[in-house]
């Protein structure tokens, strides 16, 4: 049970800002957002993650709304190398277990 | 060295056959992670280490048997699979505790 909803796909233009949302409505206190991506015939990749509040890195950033109940990730200028499949996945904190539980991801497509 | 290396890259095997698939990294991670991704669908966490010691085995038939030798090394000893086990197998690997995965680029597994 992954316990994030994203949207199947998404489209964006090249060199444009893509928001992609994700809802985490039944998430812990403890628990962080984490962000992957995963481009055709390769491992996943990490991307970013965080706990309250908003994140950046060289990558992309992370917004987090101040409920939990959901995030955005955010690319400032799309690119062609950013098509992949973006999984949003909450990183359980329970006892000694931070294994990571992949729901279904936002395929996004970035057209030229 | 920021890298989980796999091998083999792509590996054929028949249903009698015994196999293994071998990861290795070298980035002093005390966590390592197989996962199992079939087609067109999300990654899905078969066994968790934490410490060279096995943390989580996600009901995994018996004929997949994880063994980690080491803290740098991780194996997958494969045994009477079925076609239906035919699939990329991910190994991922991370600091214990609330933190990024890195993963490699997988092993393409058909069993015929």
């Amino acid at each position: 049970d992954a316990k994030t909803t994203q949207p199947n796909s998404m489209e964006s233009n090249e060199e444009e800002p893509v928001h992609l949302p994700c809802n985490h409505s039944t998430i812990s206190g403890t628990d962080y957002i984490h962000w992957y991506r995963q481009l055709p015939s390769q491992g996943p990749e990490y991307v970013i993650h965080g706990l309250t509040s908003n994140v950046n890195n060289r990558m992309a950033s992370l917004a987090i709304a101040e409920d939990r109940k959901s995030s955005t990730l955010i690319l400032h200028r799309a690119t062609l190398r950013d098509a992949a499949v973006y999984y949003c996945i909450r990183q359980n904190s329970g006892g000694s277990n931070y294994k990571l539980t992949f729901g279904k991801g936002t395929l996004l497509t970035v057209n030229p | 060295d920021t890298e989980v290396t796999q091998t083999p890259k792509h590996l054929v095997m028949g249903m009698t056959n015994k196999k293994s698939l071998k990861c290795e990294q070298h980035m002093g991670h005390r966590a390592m992670y197989w996962y199992k991704q079939k087609a067109k669908k999300p990654p899905e966490l078969m066994f968790v280490y934490s410490y060279e010691k096995l943390s989580i085995n996600e009901s995994v038939p018996s004929r997949f048997s994880p063994e980690c030798p080491n803290s740098s090394l991780l194996n997958l000893h494969l045994h009477a699979l079925q076609p239906e086990d035919s699939a990329l197998y991910l190994c991922a690997s991370s600091q214990v505790g609330l933190t990024g995965y890195t993963f490699g680029s997988g092993t393409r597994l058909t069993v015929v």
